[in-house]
């Protein structure tokens, strides 16, 4: 059973559009869902996250928005730029233990075109 | 501030053997986190270490195990390895236990078994 799911492997966009990441979760005890970044040979990064008693949380190019009621995120960036070709992964933790045992979604690849 | 160290990059063993790797947190971090990512997969828990002891352990089989050291280092261990434990295998910090609480990742250990 996969509680966090992105079923867009991946997403190609041009320079400067907008990029639309999207997950959706089936746990509704998850309190926070966080966004992360992964270059190839490194390690994911920590992007942006939000709480589940919000449903947007903004970040310079980067906002995310949340909808409790569909179970759904979606991380939008605002230019695109083609530094931001990578793999995006959505997480989601919930209450009562540590942010460690996050439960990830696959992943989808984003690929913007100069 | 040296980011999550892990030892060594990459790995080659063969079906049946042992393996210990090695991830040296954020200095002050005090929890640590195993991830293994398998191609086209997302991140899946493996276990979470904090002040020496494992807090959380996810689905996977006994062959799995790992510690974690005064200094908060830890390490992981796989034994009796199969063709399928050929993954990137991620470590992550964090400050504190908070849900929500970005995660801190290092580049991975790549291993593969043949």
């Amino acid at each position: 059973d996969q509680q966090v799911k992105q079923n867009s492997p991946s997403l190609s966009v041009q320079e400067g559009r907008i990029s639309i990441l999207n997950c959706d979760y089936t746990n509704s005890m998850f309190d926070y869902f966080l966004w992360y970044k992964k270059y190839p040979a490194e390690g994911p990064t920590f992007l942006i996250s939000i709480s589940s008693i919000k449903d947007k949380n903004e970040d310079g190019r980067f906002t995310v928005f949340l909808n409790k009621s569909a179970k759904h995120l979606s991380l939008h960036i605002v230019p695109s730029q083609p530094g931001d070709s990578a793999v995006y992964f959505c997480a989601a933790s919930v209450p009562n233990t540590n942010a460690g045992k996050s439960t990830f979604g696959d992943g989808t690849t984003l690929t913007v075109k100069p | 501030k040296a980011g999550v160290t892990q030892t060594p990059r990459y790995l080659i063993k063969t079906r049946g053997q042992q393996v210990t790797l090695s991830c040296s947190p954020i200095s002050g971090h005090r929890s640590v986190s195993w991830y293994q990512q398998t191609p086209g997969q997302g991140l899946q828990f493996l276990f979470e270490y904090f002040s020496e002891t494992q807090r959380n352990k996810g689905n996977f089989p006994g062959r799995f195990s790992g510690r974690q050291f005064s200094n908060s280092r830890s390490e992981m261990n796989v034994s009796t390895l199969e063709l399928g434990d050929s993954a990137l295998y991620l470590c992550a910090s964090s400050l504190n236990r908070a849900s929500g609480s970005p995660l801190h990742f290092g580049n991975g250990t790549r291993l593969t078994v043949t």
